[in-house]
């Protein structure tokens, strides 16, 4: 069984540019998330996906993040414009929908963006 | 608010010393807690988890974990090192209505031969 991918695994652009990251989960997976973890500091939660619904986009840290999952399959995480302060690796997980809560979430390699 | 706090950023033993990392959260209501993992070059995978139950959870790998609710705490333990532990551990909380973690700031582990 394939686990979660994530593409590209580095990308570096110019402030004010636009990048677009891609995160596939295990297949039949209903829930995906979006992390991310600036250096020297924790993994932090950006958003959750149930299917293609936003169910908690709650750790986006402003508009110029846009998240989509079109068709409940893979994601994208578009950052436009990019800054200096969005640089960091972006991680992604999925996991079932299993009744009893709690889901174990199965994480990517991750994006490391920088932006310079 | 919701914290994890790993006290110890960056731990150096050597092989076959014992290990005890300190995870302490502050969380309201039944909390899930988990311990991750991320050797070199390699994605986050799960050590182990604690939902309910036995407090005292046996990972992967001879590692375990004791939740203790007075004290908050969720210290990741192994008896023996090896080189091959030598990776970045995280402690993560959750509950059982969001799948939302929030993690520690991560442990470095460093295990010399």
């Amino acid at each position: 069984e394939a686990g979660v991918t994530q593409f590209p695994s580095h990308s570096v652009i110019e402030k004010g540019q636009t990048v677009t990251l891609r995160c596939d989960p295990i297949s039949g997976h209903d829930n995906l998330y979006w992390y991310r973890r600036v250096m020297g500091k924790e993994i932090k939660f950006l958003l959750h996906f149930v299917k293609e619904s936003k169910q908690d986009e709650s750790g986006m840290p402003n508009n110029r993040f846009l998240a989509e999952r079109t068709g409940g399959t893979y994601s994208t995480l578009k950052v436009q414009p990019a800054e200096l302060e969005d640089s960091g690796v972006y991680f992604c997980a999925s996991s079932q929908n299993l009744p009893s809560g709690g889901n174990e979430q199965y994480f990517g390699p991750g994006t490391r963006l920088t932006v310079t | 608010a919701q914290s994890v706090s790993q006290h110890n950023h960056h731990v150096i033993l050597s092989e076959a010393a014992s290990l005890e990392l300190g995870c302490n959260y502050s969380y309201g209501g039944t909390v899930n807690l988990f311990w991750y993992v991320q050797y070199p070059g390699q994605h986050l995978q799960l050590l182990l988890k604690y939902f309910s139950g036995d407090p005292l959870v046996k990972g992967i790998k001879g590692f375990e974990a004791e939740f203790i609710k007075s004290k908050f705490s969720f210290n990741l333990r192994k008896p023996s090192v090896q080189w091959s532990d030598t990776a970045e551990y995280f402690c993560a909380a959750g509950s059982y209505n969001t799948d939302k973690l929030i993690f520690g700031t991560g442990t470095r582990l460093q295990v010399f031969p």
